[in-house]
């Protein structure tokens, strides 16, 4: 089945403790994303990766981390998290063509930070 | 600076009615414009899209409509039904860029 996971779904954690949230898609996708969704703000896209190896920031980039050593593993790192990052994430992957691009989204990840 | 808008955080309509709900944008650069449709405790899925180049695509009950002298979205669900109720993002991108700017969204609620 073509899919998007993210591991964990719900996470609390404390200011300051490192935490690492794992998204992987098994549709050879190059284009992969991180969006944080808060009520009122809608979706905003943290960072995204074109490809292995290349990423860049989105509209809302700091206090988070990633990395993209392989194509289906794109993970997002709050190296020392603090309440603000309090959200709920998306990760997104898709083909990336000259028409539109449809992203295909993974269930969210609930994050709580005190 | 939020580049792409949805004014109406909520919207009530009777099963059967037309539900329309609104997008406006800022940036003439968009090339593509997205739908996507989101239930509780799911990621969000996509529903319909059309390119600046067209002003109309429809999918069965779906309908999206494009004024580009306006800058203006619009997605059409006829006749609504009760399964229809979920938070509706409109979002966009140029071509040539890897950024997707998503609305704030728009709460449909499909009275039965």
């Amino acid at each position: 089945e073509a899919q998007v996971t993210q591991n964990p779904r719900y996470l609390i954690t404390v200011t300051g403790k490192k935490l690492t949230v794992t998204c992987s898609q098994n549709m050879n996708h190059e284009y992969m994303s991180w969006y944080r969704q808060d009520p009122g703000l809608g979706l905003r896209q943290i960072y995204y990766s074109m490809n292995v190896e290349v990423t860049d920031k989105g509209d809302v980039p700091e206090g988070y981390k990633v990395s993209r050593k392989e194509k289906r593993n794109f993970p997002l790192i709050l190296e020392s998290p603090s309440p603000n990052q309090t959200s709920l994430y998306f990760c997104a992957s898709s083909f990336w063509t000259s028409g539109y691009n449809e992203q295909f989204f993974g269930p969210g990840t609930r994050l709580t930070v005190l | 600076d939020q580049q792409v808008k949805q004014n109406s955080p909520s919207l009530s309509v009777q099963e059967g009615r037309i539900s329309i709900l609104n997008c406006d944008y800022t940036n003439s650069m968009f090339d593509y414009f997205l739908w996507y449709k989101k239930y509780p405790a799911e990621g969000p899925t996509f529903l319909i899209s059309i390119s600046s180049i067209k002003d109309k695509n429809e999918d069965g009950r779906f309908t999206v409509f494009l004024n580009k002298s306006a800058k203006h979205l619009s997605l059409h669900i006829v006749p609504s039904q009760p399964g229809d109720s979920a938070v509706y993002f409109c979002a966009a991108y140029p071509s040539g860029t890897y950024k997707y700017i998503f609305g704030t969204g728009t709460r449909l609620k499909v009275l039965a």
